[in-house]
């Protein structure tokens, strides 16, 4: 498709169950990221991956949070056991690059582009 | 320890008239910003930008204003349309810091544009 998918768009689950979040990015963008939204707050980072790795996870809030992604496209954000303090909209975003600095100067915008994300509501 | 504030959570204006968001930043290391737009049940799409070598990016009917020492950004909408409505987020990144890839955001101002 033309933009980030994201499934599924909604998901409510009952605490100590596991999640699946699943995203497709725009083909051809070998970055992506993933924040997520709580009640009221901005965005928070959570992971990006680099291809098919993620050189920083320190955004994620636990060791029940865990994601992947495969043949440079599709990527996976597993919840654990949920409580529900993890309820919150699961953003995905793709870049083609990230703001880089060359010669001192800046050379790209950086643009995230994101999905509609996927509301995850933990009873 | 929030660092990048959007003090007013909304703000109203008449169409036609300039509409003004602005965000404060606690981090030293953030030298480019960005103001992305969301609509409710979409995704933010992104909107303008600006690197800390500049004060001022214009794009159409928005500007940015940044002011470092301060440690202040503006987003300047002129003239605002109902269609502008939506939560605009601030959001900032340490770019020759070594995190260019990581945003962090503001938690939003919701602007509604009245007819």
């Amino acid at each position: 498709g033309a933009g980030v998918s994201q499934s599924p768009s909604n998901k409510v689950t009952e605490k100590g169950k596991d999640v699946e979040l699943r995203c497709d990015p725009i083909s051809g963008h070998t970055a992506l990221y993933w924040y997520r939204q709580r009640l009221g707050q901005g965005l928070e980072f959570l992971i990006y991956f680099q291809g098919n790795s993620a050189p920083d996870k320190s955004g994620l809030p636990s060791d029940r949070f865990s994601a992947e992604r495969t043949g440079e496209s599709v990527s996976t954000l597993t919840i654990q056991r949920t409580q529900q303090e993890d309820s919150a909209v699961y953003l995905c975003a793709s870049s083609l690059a990230w703001p880089g600095l060359a010669g001192g100067r800046f050379y790209s915008t950086g643009e995230l582009f994101f999905g509609e994300g996927s509301r995850l509501t933990v009873l | 320890d929030q660092q990048v504030k959007q003090n007013s959570p909304s703000l109203s204006v008449q169409e036609g008239r300039i509409s003004i968001l602005n965000c404060d930043y606690t981090n030293s290391m953030f030298d480019y910003f960005l103001w992305y737009k969301k609509y409710p049940a979409e995704g933010p799409t992104f909107l303008i930008s600006i690197s800390s070598i500049k004060d001022k990016n214009e794009d159409g009917r928005f500007t940015v204003f940044l002011n470092k020492s301060a440690k202040h950004l503006s987003l300047h909408i002129v003239p605002s349309q109902p269609g502008d409505s939506a939560v605009y987020f601030c959001a900032a990144s340490a770019v020759s810091g070594g995190s260019n890839y990581k945003l962090t955001f503001g938690k939003g101002t919701l602007l509604t544009v009245n007819p």
